[in-house]
């Protein structure tokens, strides 16, 4: 079975700093996607990042960024130019894409703060 | 239509009581989710439809779930005789079918069980 460790439950970085939240995953498969959602305090889940396996050109979206290592099955996210709007929990996710089978699996989070 | 619907966005109840949660889905999205998300934890899969089959059912999924998508639009999750390790956050996700490799997950702002 496919499992997503986050072993940092809690993170702090400044407003305008830069911070790395760490996610390693187990999988057999070769394809497959892996994502960072974010979970603001009361609001609901948003996609923040996606890597496919197959491309090893790390992903990027203006602030965010990921660290894909493949062979060592490490993806952490890089927020960079933190702002107070970026606290919240961040999940880890992995998924296959088996015909039928579309589900996440979801690490268990890191909750992140954002001091001034 | 601006996003997926989750209705209600919280029951409480008494044990042993029968609880049901509407989702609506972004229209035209043929795939929804449903996934528990407990404190502390991530969310864990239950049951994927696409359209009106339900495809794929969790262990999570006791014979007390039932999860229904009659016209391929809205879903119902419903609980029979709940126990207070029902007490959870109940998210709903849906996504198109992937004309291309990739399909994003879009999440609603989930229901909050309570059992007492």
């Amino acid at each position: 079975a496919q499992t997503v460790t986050q072993s940092q439950p809690e993170m702090s970085v400044q407003e305008a700093e830069t911070v790395t939240l760490s996610c390693t995953y187990d999988t057999s498969e070769s394809d497959y996607y892996l994502f960072w959602y974010k979970q603001p305090p009361s609001r609901q889940m948003i996609l923040v990042i996606r890597q496919e396996a197959y491309k090893q050109q790390n992903a990027t979206e203006n602030r965010f960024s990921v660290n894909f290592q493949k062979a060592a099955k490490s993806f952490s996210l890089k927020i960079s130019d933190s702002q107070l709007g970026d606290a919240a929990m961040y999940f880890c996710a992995y998924r296959i894409d088996t015909g039928t089978a579309s589900k996440l699996t979801f690490g268990t989070g890191t909750r992140l703060q954002v001091t001034l | 239509d601006t996003g997926v619907s989750q209705d209600p966005r919280h029951k409480i109840t008494k044990r042993g009581q029968n609880v049901t949660f509407r989702c609506d889905p972004i229209s035209e999205h043929n795939r929804l989710y449903w996934y528990r998300q407990t404190l502390g934890q991530g969310p864990e899969f239950l049951t994927y439809f696409q359209n009106e089959a339900q495809l794929e059912k969790s262990r999570l999924l006791s014979d007390r779930f039932s999860a229904e998508r009659p016209k391929g639009s809205f879903s119902t999750l419903e609980i029979q005789r709940t126990e207070q390790g029902d007490s959870a956050m109940y998210l709903c996700a849906s996504s198109e079918s992937p004309r291309e490799r990739y399909n994003e997950q879009f999440f609603g702002p989930g229901t909050r069980l309570t059992v007492l």
